[in-house]
């Protein structure tokens, strides 16, 4: 079955400091991982997304993520972190073929000035 | 830009009572999801469609119907409330696969059933 992992529930650091949200996954096939935004009170916005290929893909707001096939990890970085950046952090997979969306559970950024 | 568009925004509901929120996009995709987001559990697909006509079962479709009369709308109906309901619901519309694989949110809509 398909599942999406983000272990850390909250993160705290500083302004200026390297972020790294973390997320795993399971999927029996090559998956399709993406990572989404949510500020307060607002929707859920898109940052950015793996397909195949490079296994760091670049995003908006100076976002990165690294695609890890051999733990099966999908980890959001940026550095310097900002406070603007403070939010609600979800990791996906689309099963391939099934048109569907599996989300995480979330991670709550905040970036202290 | 990408647009979907829900209503009500905030409801306040009674238990037993009927709900419907609606889901409308302009994006012209053919798939168009409901979830519901409550602290500790994220994201939790209710209903989906992939067109005109066809509604599917999430994850947690009990005590939800949902309807898509058009490539635009999409409804999910809570015909007999619980205050279990009391959630934000998100619509999301997108056309996946390895080119598009995007979901574009709408604003959400905030439940309360008393």
């Amino acid at each position: 079955a398909q599942s999406v992992d983000q272990p850390d529930a909250h993160v705290t650091l500083s302004e200026g400091a390297s972020l790294e949200l973390r997320c795993s996954y399971s999927y029996s096939a090559a998956p399709y991982l993406f990572w989404y935004v949510q500020y307060p009170g607002q929707s859920l916005q898109f940052l950015l997304k793996y397909i195949t290929g490079d296994t760091v893909v670049k995003g908006t707001k100076g976002f990165e993520a690294e695609f890890r096939k051999s733990n099966s990890s999908f980890n959001l970085k940026k550095s310097p972190a900002h406070w603007s950046d403070s939010a609600k952090y979800f990791c996906a997979l689309e099963g391939w073929g099934y048109q569907n969306f599996y989300f995480g559970k979330g991670t709550s950024l905040t970036v202290i000035p | 830009e990408a647009a979907v568009t829900q209503s009500p925004r905030n409801k306040v509901a009674v238990t037993g009572g009927k709900v419907t929120l609606s889901c409308n996009q302009t994006n012209n995709h053919n798939n168009m999801y409901w979830y519901r987001q409550d602290t500790g559990h994220g994201l939790r697909l209710i209903h989906y469609s992939y067109g005109a006509g066809s509604t599917e079962k999430g994850d947690i479709p009990d005590g939800y119907k949902a309807s898509r009369p058009s490539q635009e709308n999409f409804s999910l109906i809570l015909e007999l409330a619980t205050p279990s309901q009391t959630s934000v619901y998100f619509c999301a519309s997108g056309d996946l696969g390895a080119n598009t694989g995007q979901l574009y949110f709408g604003e959400g809509s905030k439940l309360t059933v008393l």
